[in-house]
């Protein structure tokens, strides 16, 4: 079966660079949501999607944004880059919208700032 | 938001034996998710279980809505049950379906 795929899978930045994470939720899956775990933690919610639109955000810094674009992949923009932002980024997907239902997730993306 | 809390925080497990996680939360939860996160950081969906009992291979689940707990069993454990647990819960009545997770319980079934 097809599940979440992220891209790149391991990305190296430095210092004040910026990133975009790419991710392709599962076929028909109409919501995306991101989230962030640092070293040791547990995962912490960034973001969320519904049908292109935003309906959710959590603790995601002013220096990231984020959208869903038309065939619902969704990209996490990343700017001014800090060394705490060195973290494991899980993009996940559910169908169902504001019913909720089974959030699947990605392989995530590693993001090491230097 | 809800308060999720796991326990125990660290397992040490002979292989073939069994085990209990405990998941408290600490409002009515309608989303209720348990995960496994490999070595590799990898979060494997294990159940999605708001309330009743699911059971897969060795594993299952039980989550009781009315007492906002839900337990993980492993039984027979394999080395490769190593890892850290994840319960994670969300609640729709506050417009979000945003998942919160606990602290995870880290475990370690040694040979």
């Amino acid at each position: 079966a097809a599940g979440v795929i992220q891209s790149p899978r391991h990305l190296i930045k430095e210092k004040r660079e910026t990133a975009t994470l790419k991710c392709y939720p599962i076929p028909r899956h109409d919501t995306v949501y991101w989230y962030q775990q640092g070293p040791g933690q547990d995962p912490q919610f960034l973001i969320s999607f519904y049908e292109k639109m935003q309906s959710d955000k959590g603790s995601i810094p002013d220096r990231f944004s984020a959208q869903q674009f038309s065939d619902y992949h969704s990209e996490l923009n990343m700017s001014s880059l800090e060394l705490g932002d060195s973290a494991l980024y899980f993009c996940a997907s559910s169908l169902g919208g504001l019913a909720g239902g089974t959030q699947y997730f990605g392989p995530g993306t590693r993001l090491t700032v230097l | 938001g809800i308060q999720v809390e796991q326990s125990p925080p660290d397992l040490i497990l002979q292989e073939g034996a069994n085990s209990t996680l405990r998941c408290n939360f600490s409002d009515s939860v309608n989303n209720l998710q348990w995960f496994h996160q490999n070595p590799w950081g990898q979060l494997i969906n294990l159940f999605y279980i708001p309330s009743g009992t699911k059971q897969n291979g060795r594993l299952s689940a039980t989550t009781v809505a009315t007492e906002r707990y839900s337990l993980l069993y492993i039984s027979s454990s394999q080395t490769t049950d190593s890892g850290v647990y994840f319960c994670a819960g969300a609640y729709s009545g506050a417009g979000s379906y945003q998942l919160t997770f606990g602290k995870g319980t880290k475990l370690s079934v040694i040979p």
